[in-house]
């Protein structure tokens, strides 16, 4: 099963540029890389997804390595509001059996953002 | 959007009582997930659903069980609630192969 490691919290500043490294050592071939973002009493919310190379959408950036071995989270110019969890996740799209495929959210990064 | 409802915000349960929570999604996914949130612990997977009527077990399933008799609604059930169960709990959905879950605002249940 492959399972992630991140860093528990991060402090930043507004404005600056946020990456939060996963590392996902075992991810096996039909796994995808996902990270989602969680605010306190609220479900968590899908930023972005990859399976390698580079992925950018209105909100972040994904870098994955040539070897899948870890991922960056890249979120540009944050705000206040960024303050949160995120999660790297690491699995199929589709839910095998649970002896086969499983997702696993790790411990979360909490990134603070200080004005 | 997708939208994942969970039925309870918060809900309080006495020892030993059957407990059902319900989710409802409305956007036709096929799979649907059940986790439990504790400080320190992360999101648990309890049960998930690639299909009506079907289940398989996730990484914390004892204790609980689930329903899932139409598409649109998974429930997860506690047979006899103990006070180990209190917990945030999340529902989620997703079609199959798609790029993302959508969760719910999640249930908070504490049992006394």
């Amino acid at each position: 099963l492959a399972k992630t490691t991140q860093p528990i919290s991060m402090d930043s500043y507004e404005g600056q540029e946020v990456n939060i490294t996963c590392s996902h050592n075992n991810i096996a071939t039909n796994d995808y890389i996902t990270w989602y973002q969680q605010f306190p009493s609220q479900g968590p919310r899908f930023i972005i997804q990859g399976y390698k190379t580079k992925v950018t959408n209105e909100v972040a950036s994904l870098f994955i390595p040539a070897d899948r071995k870890s991922s960056t989270l890249s979120l540009p110019r944050v705000s206040l509001s960024d303050t949160a969890v995120y999660y790297c996740l690491v699995g199929p799209l589709v839910p095998f059996s649970s002896n086969t495929g499983k997702l696993i959210f790790g411990q979360g990064t909490t990134l603070q953002v200080k004005p | 959007d997708v939208k994942v409802t969970q039925s309870s915000r918060y809900l309080v349960k006495r020892t030993g009582e059957k407990v059902f929570l319900e989710c409802v999604q409305d956007m036709d996914h096929e799979n649907m997930f059940w986790y439990r949130q504790d400080p320190g612990l992360g999101l648990r997977l309890i049960y998930f659903s690639y299909d009506v009527k079907m289940k398989e077990k996730g990484d914390i399933p004892e204790g609980y069980s689930v329903s899932r008799e139409k598409k649109e609604r998974f429930s997860l059930i506690l047979e006899s609630a103990s006070t180990n169960q209190t917990s945030m709990y999340l529902c989620a959905s997703s079609l199959r192969g798609s790029d993302g879950y959508t969760f719910g605002s999640g249930t908070r249940l504490t049992v006394v």
